[in-house]
């Protein structure tokens, strides 16, 4: 079936610095792809989508500059967390559509643990 | 998407039947019904989608009612490792460049 790999799977980074999430579709190609985040006991947040080839779109509230989403190849699209901060700290999880029409065709990728210190 | 409603949160045994509802009062015509699982520090997991009367697969069944106003997520015999966020999302198939938006979900602890 249709596997979205997201790394790394954690990662801690010091205030100030900036952190790289790679979201990998590894056996079908994703125009779309779409970040969220996710903050403890609550639901999933959506962030961004991302299209290949183009600029993101970006929700309501979600700073573009600090959040960079590259979405280069069709099974490839990485969100940089830049200048992070305390606040920053969250779960984030990747998700693409494989194309199907029945269940939605939405794979999820296993999720980045970030904590900045 | 259709505004769902669900508990949020219930509590079983193993060995138990667990029925979580979802209501969905303003469902359209071209919405199917899923639901997805959410592990601790993982992604969801698609688990079932229906759109009229009964689906059943190796995890869960799924009830709909003749007006589909509401859904019922049937999880046989829960055992510890059901322990997990269940989302019901109500919906038309989107199209490519449309993203999943998740409520708050049903949180299901299973005791021993």
């Amino acid at each position: 079936g249709a596997v979205v790999s997201q790394h790394p799977s954690w990662v801690i980074c010091k205030s100030g610095t900036s952190v790289k999430i790679e979201c990998r579709s590894l056996d079908f190609q994703a125009t779309t792809m779409f970040w969220y985040r996710q903050f403890p006991k609550q639901s999933l947040m959506l962030m961004a989508t991302s299209n290949e080839g183009s600029k993101a779109t970006y929700e309501q509230g979600v700073e573009k500059d600090k959040f960079l989403i590259n979405h280069a190849s069709l099974t490839l699209s990485t969100l940089t967390v830049t200048s992070a901060h305390p606040e920053d700290s969250s779960f984030y999880i990747c998700s693409a559509r494989n194309g199907g029409s029945f269940n939605y065709g939405y794979t999820f990728g296993s999720g980045t643990r970030l904590t900045v210190v | 998407l259709a505004k769902t409603t669900q508990p949020i949160s219930m509590d079983s045994y193993e060995g138990q039947e667990v029925n979580i509802t979802c209501s969905h009062n303003n469902i359209a015509t071209n919405d199917y019904i899923t639901w997805y699982q959410q592990f601790p520090s993982q992604g969801p997991r698609f688990i079932i989608q229906g759109y009229k009367t009964k689906v059943t697969n190796e995890v869960a069944s799924l009830f709909i009612p003749a007006d589909r106003k509401s859904s019922t997520l049937s999880l046989p015999r829960v055992s510890l490792s059901d322990t997990a966020v269940y989302y019901c999302l109500v919906g038309d198939p989107p199209q490519a460049g449309t993203a999943l938006i998740f409520g708050k979900g049903t949180t299901l602890s299973v005791s021993s």
